[in-house]
């Protein structure tokens, strides 16, 4: 098993440009997480799903969309990326509401010039 | 809102000896978790404690909680070299489905 995977590792964008961060996990996991670390800040919770179909804002939603068609998939949208958007992001997952342990994946280090 | 806070926020030892690390949270809790992040990696899961418990072991990690307080402390017995990583608090609220993060511990074991 791979556990949780994110794809890309890194990425470099310009300001006003797009993309899509990709959340694998191969655990059949019901929940999945999307995080920042920032220096000093610890993790934040960006976005959030309980369920494929299912999507909810988290404590810093503001400037990202999610969606998760598929339940091994949690996909990040920035639609228009900022500098304060620099960040490195973590994904998760966790089995489901009885169990507590989360599963992070590697992280991807965005840069926004 | 952070609703951990660790202390301290770095902590340097030799190998050998015991590090502490503590977590003060702000609001009722169904459960705390203890994780690990070493440099450029994602968080491990270390050991998770309920309301309900005040003590609980694992090799050589022992994690308290005290609810009245709250607060809760992880010590890491015997450290080694390995052991160097940030360390994290993290809650579970009684209906929350996410986990909210402290800032971080980074202990630092040199050899």
């Amino acid at each position: 098993n791979a556990g949780v995977t994110q794809t890309p590792k890194f990425r470099v964008l310009k300001t006003g440009q797009s993309m899509t961060l990709l959340c694998a996990q191969d655990m059949n996991h019901e929940y999945m997480y999307w995080y920042r670390q920032d220096p000093g800040m610890g993790l934040r919770l960006i976005h959030y799903s309980v369920g494929e179909g299912t999507t909810a804002k988290g404590e810093v939603p503001d400037g990202y969309n999610v969606s998760r068609l598929k339940k091994q998939n949690f996909l990040l949208g920035l639609e228009s990326a900022a500098p304060s958007q620099t960040s490195v992001y973590f994904c998760a997952s966790r089995q489901g509401v009885s169990y507590n342990e989360q599963f992070f994946g590697p992280g991807t280090r965005l840069t926004v010039l | 809102s952070q609703q951990g806070e660790e202390d301290p926020q770095a902590l340097s030892i030799q190998e050998g000896e015991n590090a502490t690390m503590n977590c003060s949270y702000k609001t009722s809790i169904n459960n705390l978790q203890w994780y690990r992040q070493n440099s450029g990696r994602g968080l491990v899961h270390l050991i998770l404690i309920r309301s309900n418990e005040r003590e609980k072991h694992s090799g050589r990690l022992r994690v308290t909680l005290d609810t009245s307080k709250k607060s809760s402390s992880l010590l890491i017995t015997a450290s080694r070299a390995a052991d160097t990583a940030s360390y994290f608090c993290a809650t579970h609220g009684q209906a929350g489905t996410a986990l909210i993060f402290g800032k971080g511990t980074t202990l630092s074991v040199s050899s």
